[in-house]
């Protein structure tokens, strides 16, 4: 079954960093144009990050310099490592497959609060 | 960034009954490559968004016929031919022609009346 499931979310203080993981079953990470969306409470949805099958990555301009992605391809495993939190990075982070977005992790929630 | 522009915010629809959304982006989402980059989703209460229909009107895997997609260029529309109780939650369109930097509308509540 190809599922993706994420984890790593959790209340951090502004300022602090996090790194979110993103599980992939049923197909290889390293072969998939995968992405980060974000929701935060109550909004829509909003692109913040992704790495072709290449290995080039992109950034939303709300996060570039603060957030990195990465894969390990040996765990098949997506990765975002969130420096420098704000507030306003407060949302559900969700990993997705393929450039149509097919393929939706459950999400894992991110709170930057003191 | 495109910027994508839906309507209306909320639709309360009762049962057997169709629903139309309408979705309209700042600039033209056909492709030289001759494919129109709109996409919906639906995202049910606490689930994440799912994908209905990519490339203006192709039903995703397991979506039911009952939902169609039209438009073209800048005016796209999702149409839902009889709302089931299963529908209700936040319907989003998206664009993909300016991959990395794809841009989702505000998106659209249906409940059931």
């Amino acid at each position: 079954e190809v599922q993706l499931v994420e984890s790593g979310g959790g209340l951090i203080q502004p300022g602090g960093s996090l790194r979110l993981s993103c599980a992939a079953s049923g197909f290889t990470v390293s072969s998939n144009y995968m992405s980060w969306v974000r929701q935060a409470p109550g909004k829509g949805l909003e692109w913040v990050s992704v790495i072709y099958s290449g290995g080039s990555t992109y950034y939303a301009d709300s996060v570039k310099g603060r957030f990195t992605i990465s894969r390990d391809n040996s765990k098949n495993t997506l990765y975002l490592q969130m420096n420098s939190l704000r507030a306003e990075d407060t949302a559900v982070y969700y990993c997705a497959r393929d450039g149509q977005l097919s393929i939706w992790g459950q999400g894992t929630m991110v709170t930057v609060s003191s | 960034d495109i910027v994508m522009t839906q309507t209306p915010l909320s639709l309360s629809v009762t049962p057997g009954q169709p629903a139309s959304i309408s979705c309209k982006s700042s600039q033209s989402l056909l492709h030289s490559d001759g494919k129109t980059y709109l996409y919906w989703y639906l995202q049910k209460p606490g689930q994440p968004p799912q994908l209905l229909i990519y490339e203006v009107s192709n039903r995703f895997s397991g979506v039911p016929d009952r939902f169609s997609g039209s438009g073209s260029g800048t005016d796209f529309t999702l149409k839902i031919s009889r709302v089931e109780a299963e529908d209700v939650g936040v319907y989003y369109c998206m664009q993909s022609i300016q991959l990395p930097r794809v841009t989702f509308g505000g998106g659209t509540k249906v409940e059931i009346k």
